[in-house]
C-alpha cells in the first residue's frame, strides 16, 4: 500500500523560475507534514514543515500550502536557483513515524 | 553537520559476508532510526530504536538486525550478503519529545557495495 505519492517524479526548471513539488498521501491520522531536502551521497535535512491547523507556511523563497480534504500538500520553490538542484522527500508523519516516498528529482537549469 | 556521525563512510564487501554499521545519534536524543537508500530511491524504513528499545520495525530482512547501546549509539548487522543490499545506509536521530514528530537529523550515510 502507497501510503505516500510524490508528482513528478522528476523536474527541470529554468533559474528563477517557480518549483513545483505535489505530495499525496491516504493515512488522515498524519500531523505532521515536512520537506526534506537530499543533495548527491548526502543525508536529507528538513526544509520546511507544517501541522494541520494552518493551510500555507512561507519561509525564504519556500512556501508549503497544504490542502487537508483533499489529503494534499505541496512545496512552491520561488525564484529557484542551481543550488537548490536536490531530491525532495515529503514524509507525512504522526507518533514519531514519518513516512518516506520515492522523492522527486529537481534539476534547475542556469 | 547534523551531530549523527555515521561510520565507515565506505564498505565493500563480498557475497556472503558480514558487515556492522555504526550510527552516534546528537548529543541527547534517544531515538535512532534506520533507512536504506538503494541507487536514485527513496527512503526505505528498516528499524527505530528509543533509549535501548526496539521501537518500530519496517521492511527489515531477516538477515539484518540492529541493537541500541546504554551510551546510545546503535549499530546495523547485516549478514549473508548479497548484490542487491548495496547501498546508502542512513542512520536519524530525532529530540526527544512528549509527543508528535521532532524533526529527524541524519547522518552522511555509509556507502555499502557488495561484489
Amino acid at each position: 500500500q502507497q501510503q505516500v505519492k510524490q508528482s513528478p517524479q522528476s523536474l527541470i526548471v529554468q533559474k528563477g523560475g517557480i518549483s513545483i513539488i505535489n505530495c499525496a498521501y491516504e493515512n488522515t491520522a498524519f500531523d505532521y507534514f515536512p520537506w526534506y531536502q537530499q543533495f548527491p551521497g548526502k543525508g536529507p535535512a528538513l526544509l520546511i514543515a507544517i501541522r494541520p491547523d494552518v493551510s500555507e507556511k512561507k519561509e525564504g523563497r519556500f512556501t508549503i500550502s497544504f490542502n487537508k480534504s483533499a489529503k494534499q500538500f505541496s512545496l512552491h520553490i520561488m525564484d529557484s536557483q542551481p543550488g537548490d538542484s536536490a531530491t525532495y522527500f515529503c514524509p507525512p508523519g504522526s507518533n514519531y513515524q514519518l513516512i518516506w516516498g520515492a522523492g522527486t528529482k529537481l534539476i534547475i537549469k542556469p | 553537520d547534523s551531530g549523527v556521525t555515521q561510520t565507515p563512510k565506505h564498505l565493500i564487501t563480498a557475497t556472503g559476508q558480514r558487515v556492522t554499521l555504526r550510527c552516534s545519534p546528537r548529543s541527547g536524543d534517544l531515538s535512532v532510526y534506520w533507512y536504506q537508500q538503494s541507487l536514485d530511491q527513496g527512503l526505505q524504513f528498516l528499524i527505530q530504536y528509543y533509549n535501548g528499545e526496539e521501537r518500530a520495525k519496517g521492511n527489515i530482512l531477516e538477515r539484518f538486525s540492529a541493537q541500541q547501546f546504554p551510551d546510545l549509539h546503535s549499530e546495523l548487522n547485516l549478514s549473508s550478503l548479497e548484490l542487491g543490499d548495496s547501498a546508502l545506509y542512513f542512520c536519524a536521530s530525532t529530540p526527544s519529545g512528549t509527543g508528535g514528530v521532532p524533526e529527524a537529523f541524519f547522518g552522511q550515510g555509509t556507502r555499502l557495495t557488495v561484489v
